[in-house]
């Protein structure tokens, strides 16, 4: 079983900094299926990342994926009032448990 | 627009089956090969659990952290599929979503979600 781990737990920042988000598989992903999600209090998830690194429809460029293998970063140049939210990874792996989602990082404002 | 909307008790008691069922307005369950439709699972303040899904050909895929418990089933008819969760216990307090996704992944778009406490 492939686990995730994100880093940091929690993240605090000013608007207009940039943020560095890590999520980091066990085992290698043979493939590059490492998706992104936001989320807002009260609200379900919102899918940024796809691909690790293709942004979804309508989000915004300062939202960028990378990496490969065993290590994801999720990188947000430069932070708006609502970027302050929860990240999470999620990977996709032919054995089961077939999804698996990291334990998420709290972006908060510092 | 493609949205899902979930829907269900939102008490049940200890050992019950908790039960719920995902609308599905602007598209259908049962007419692209490409898509899965997902529950997803959030205990309140903690992350995200897939639990399973049946893909548009009625074939299903669960979590093996609750496979002896649950089934998940669609009705083409009224364009919903549904989750059984057998034996409900604390654990299973969450909130639950509702999705669509390809095979390998990408969660998109998400219903808003229906909470579900399991207590007596």
């Amino acid at each position: 079983e492939t686990v995730l781990t994100q880093s940091p737990d929690t993240l605090s920042l000013s608007p207009g900094e940039g943020a560095t988000l890590s999520c980091r598989a066990s085992q290698s992903l043979n493939n590059n299926f490492l998706t992104w999600y936001q989320q807002k209090p009260g609200q379900p998830p919102r899918l940024l990342i796809y691909g690790a690194s293709n942004r979804a429809t309508g989000i915004p460029d300062r939202f960028s994926g990378s990496g490969s293998g065993t290590d994801f970063t999720l990188t947000i140049s430069r932070l708006e009032p609502e970027d302050f939210a929860v990240y999470y990874c999620q990977r996709y792996d032919g054995s089961a448990p077939m999804y698996s989602f990291g334990q998420g990082t709290r972006l908060e404002i510092k | 627009q493609l949205q899902l909307q979930e829907s269900g008790p939102g008490l049940v008691k200890p050992s019950e089956t908790l039960s719920l069922t995902c609308s599905v307005s602007g598209g259908s369950i049962s007419s692209n090969n490409a898509y899965y439709w997902a529950y997803i699972r959030q205990p309140p303040g903690k992350g995200l659990e897939w639990i399973g899904s049946v893909h548009s050909s009625g074939s299903t895929y669960y979590n093996p952290s609750v496979k002896d418990r649950l089934s998940i089933s669609r009705d083409t008819s009224k364009n919903q599929f549904s989750l059984k969760l057998t034996y409900a216990t604390a654990a299973d307090t969450a909130v639950y979503y509702c999705a669509r996704h390809e095979g390998w992944g990408r969660f998109d778009p998400w219903g808003q979600g229906t909470l579900v406490t399991v207590s007596s």
